[in-house]
C-alpha cells in the first residue's frame, strides 16, 4: 500500500522568499511521484513528476522537486514566491499507471 | 485540443436520489479515473476504467459505479445518495503514467 504525508497544512511566505513544501511517502515498490496544484474552484494541474532517471525534477512555473530514496521524500521548492503561487498543493504517489494516492494538501499563502 | 471536460459543473441532489456525472477524456487518452475530493481533503481514488472495463477500484461502496464507452468517455453513477457524498468529483484521463484532471463536478446532497 502507498501513503503520502505532507508536513504542514498551511505555509505562509513573503513574496520573493523561498517556498518549501514537504512530502514523505511510503511505498512497497519504487513509486512514481507527483506534485499537483489546485486553484480555488478548479481541478488539479500537474506541476512536475518523477518516474525514473534524474532525481532533481524541474516543473512548470519555476518549481522543482528532488527525489530522495533514502529519506522517502519528494519535497517541492521554488526559489522566489510570486503572488500567483497562492494555491493548494498536493503530493501524490503511484506504484504504476493506475491509481494516485494523494496527501492531505498544503495551502500556500503569499504575503506582499 | 480540448482537455478533460466534465458535466455538469454543479449539482444539487436530495438524500436517497441517484446521480450521473460525465467525463470526456483528453484527445488520445484511453484511460479514465474518478476521484472524490471532500472539502479540505486530498482526492480519493474511486476507480479506473480502461478498454470499457473497471481496472482498479478504491475503497468505495457498491453504490458507486461507472461505465466507459467505446469513445473512451465515462460516467460515474452514485445511488442512494448520502449527505457524506457531498464533494468535488474529479475525472482524470491518461495514456500513460501522467493523469490530466478535469475541472470537476461539485455535488451537494441535501
Amino acid at each position: 500500500a502507498q501513503s503520502v504525508t505532507q508536513l504542514g497544512s498551511h505555509v505562509s511566505v513573503s513574496e520573493g522568499a523561498l517556498v518549501l513544501l514537504r512530502c514523505n511517502y511510503s511505498s512497497s515498490v519504487p513509486p512514481y511521484l507527483f506534485w499537483y496544484v489546485q486553484y480555488p474552484n478548479q481541478g488539479l494541474q500537474l506541476l512536475l513528476k518523477y518516474t525514473t532517471g534524474a532525481t532533481l525534477v524541474k516543473g512548470i512555473n519555476g518549481f522543482e522537486a528532488e527525489f530522495k530514496k533514502s529519506e522517502t521524500s519528494f519535497h517541492l521548492t521554488k526559489p522566489s514566491a510570486h503572488m500567483s503561487d497562492a494555491a493548494e498543493y498536493f503530493c501524490a504517489v503511484s506504484p504504476n499507471d493506475y491509481k494516485l494516492s494523494f496527501g492531505a494538501g498544503t495551502t500556500v499563502t503569499v504575503r506582499a | 485540443d480540448a482537455g478533460v471536460t466534465q458535466s455538469p459543473t454543479h449539482l444539487i441532489k436530495t438524500r436517497g436520489q441517484q446521480v450521473t456525472l460525465r467525463c470526456s477524456p483528453k484527445s488520445g487518452h484511453d484511460t479514465v479515473s474518478w476521484y472524490q475530493q471532500a472539502l479540505g481533503q486530498g482526492p480519493q481514488f474511486i476507480f479506473q476504467y480502461y478498454e470499457e472495463e473497471e481496472r482498479q477500484r478504491g475503497n468505495f461502496p457498491d453504490r458507486f459505479s461507472g461505465h466507459q464507452f467505446p469513445n473512451y468517455s465515462s460516467e460515474l453513477n452514485v445511488n442512494a445518495l448520502l449527505l457524506g457524498d457531498s464533494a468535488l468529483y474529479l475525472c482524470a484521463s491518461s495514456a500513460d503514467v501522467e493523469q490530466y484532471f478535469g475541472p470537476g463536478t461539485r455535488l451537494t446532497v441535501t
